[in-house]
């Protein structure tokens, strides 16, 4: 199986700044990372993933970095926007699992003004 | 127009009763899912369908029985229903390609709960 940890619960930042969302995960046959965005009432929606025959995959305001040794992958969200405020769930699926998602507990974030 | 059709929205039980939960994808997916989110447990993965065939199965309860009468329907029974099964049930689908993780889209969801 898989255990995928999320990190921090919370993050309120200021209009403008950067955010940055921190994962662990246990299974080193995990091969695959999307990250999801989640506004309140509605489903979860795609919004950058990564696998593990790249380290850094960057679009549209948003960078996902993969470090397979350390077993981490993080999501850095460029000058933040109010429209960002969401939570964000990051998730891994093992490779011959069939596409199994095993998902973080989310991060809520809060841009201020 | 959804791509992934969730019916119903909401959908109030009672406790010991059966109900079905809905799942049907116009995405031309041969791959389909069932997530549920509560606000005990983050998104929590039930089951795996590709062409009609189970895949994986992840809930400890027989009272979950997903149901596929067509390649692009995942339909969802739950008897027996308890106050801990509230929840909303999210359906997801994606392209299988064999080999590689497929990005998964999801449905609206179907909120239930159960008095």
């Amino acid at each position: 199986g898989e255990q995928v940890e999320q990190l921090p619960s919370i993050l309120r930042v200021q209009e403008g700044s950067s955010a940055s969302i921190n994962c662990t995960y246990e299974n080193s046959a995990s091969n695959y990372f999307p990250w999801y965005k989640q506004e309140p009432g509605e489903n979860p929606k795609l919004i950058i993933d990564i696998r593990s025959n790249m380290e850094r995959k960057q679009t549209q305001g948003l960078i996902v970095l993969l470090d397979k040794k350390a077993k981490r992958f993080s999501l850095h969200i460029t000058d933040t926007q109010p429209g960002d405020s969401a939570m964000y769930f990051c998730a891994a699926s093992v490779s011959g699992s069939f596409n199994k998602l095993t998902f973080g507990a989310g991060t809520r974030l809060a841009v201020c003004p | 127009d959804p791509k992934i059709i969730q019916k119903p929205k909401y959908l109030v039980a009672v406790t010991g009763s059966e109900k079905i939960l809905i799942c049907e994808q116009y995405l031309g997916h041969n791959a389909m899912y069932w997530y549920r989110q509560s606000a005990k447990k983050p998104l929590e993965f039930m089951f795996s369908y590709s062409y009609q065939k189970l895949m994986d199965n992840q809930t400890a309860s027989s009272r979950f029985q997903p149901q596929s009468s067509k390649k692009n329907h995942l339909d969802l029974q739950i008897t027996a229903l308890k106050p801990d099964d509230s929840a909303t049930y999210f359906c997801a689908s994606s392209q299988e390609t064999g080999g590689f993780q497929d990005t998964q889209y999801f449905g609206p969801g179907t909120r239930l709960l159960v008095l």
